[in-house]
């Protein structure tokens, strides 16, 4: 099984819905991360969690929510569905490093589509 | 801010042979590390080599390998003896303040 796994893998949705997106992990790490990845960019960071009661806005947070419901688990919320959010998003872990993260494991992505 | 960039939007290589792939980064930290992920059209993020900055030696990892020059603040990627499934988008990333920064990614074609 994948160490760390999102679901769904794929969602096609209305603008104004919400949607939730979530993300499972077996790794043990304690952080978390939520990123959105635009054609012809790299991965953009919406939110992290060092842990259950430490979560912090990403760059583009605007617009989304998350939710730590244990340390295995991080949900990304869209409240309200936009077109522009038309991105694939990625789940990543990372265990502590010392003062600098250390390596990232993703997710295999979810694509979203919001029409 | 710190910054990551690859100038080479595509690459394309005969298979067997060996490709350079450039990333250049700017931080004003003096801990760090650098990392070059691939994602294949399945479209998962797998991390290929990883360096970390206070080591002088570069990392190396089967066919893969990285050309880090400190002073210049460049991590070049070589692949040696390129193969068919080597095929995919290239991103080289920087860590900053717990956070990854991320270079615009280098598509790679293998042609056989």
């Amino acid at each position: 099984d994948a160490d760390v796994t999102q679901t769904p893998r794929n969602r096609i949705t209305k603008t104004g819905k919400r949607i939730m997106l979530e993300c499972s992990q077996t790794k043990g790490h304690d952080r978390m991360y939520w990123y959105r990845q635009d054609p012809g960019l790299g991965l953009r960071l919406i939110y992290y969690s060092f842990d259950v009661k430490d979560i912090n806005k990403g760059e583009i947070s605007d617009g989304y929510s998350v939710s730590r419901q244990a340390q295995a688990k991080f949900s990304l919320s869209l409240e309200s569905a936009i077109p522009n959010q038309t991105a694939l998003y990625f789940c990543a872990t990372s265990d502590f490093g010392g003062g600098v993260t250390d390596t990232q494991y993703f997710g295999p992505g979810t694509r979203l589509t919001v029409l | 801010a710190q910054t990551v960039t690859q100038s080479q939007p595509e690459m394309s290589v005969q298979e067997a042979e060996t490709v350079t792939l450039s990333c250049t980064y700017d931080t004003s930290e003096s801990d760090y590390y650098l990392f070059w992920y691939k994602q294949p059209p399945s479209r998962q993020m797998i991390l290929v080599i990883r360096q970390e900055a206070y080591k002088q030696q570069n990392a190396t990892e089967n066919r893969f390998s990285v050309n880090f020059q400190k002073a210049a603040k460049s991590f070049s990627l070589k692949i040696s003896d390129s193969q068919l499934g080597d095929a995919a988008m290239y991103f080289c990333a920087l860590t900053s303040n717990y956070q990854l920064i991320w270079g615009a990614g280098t598509k790679l074609i293998i042609k056989p």
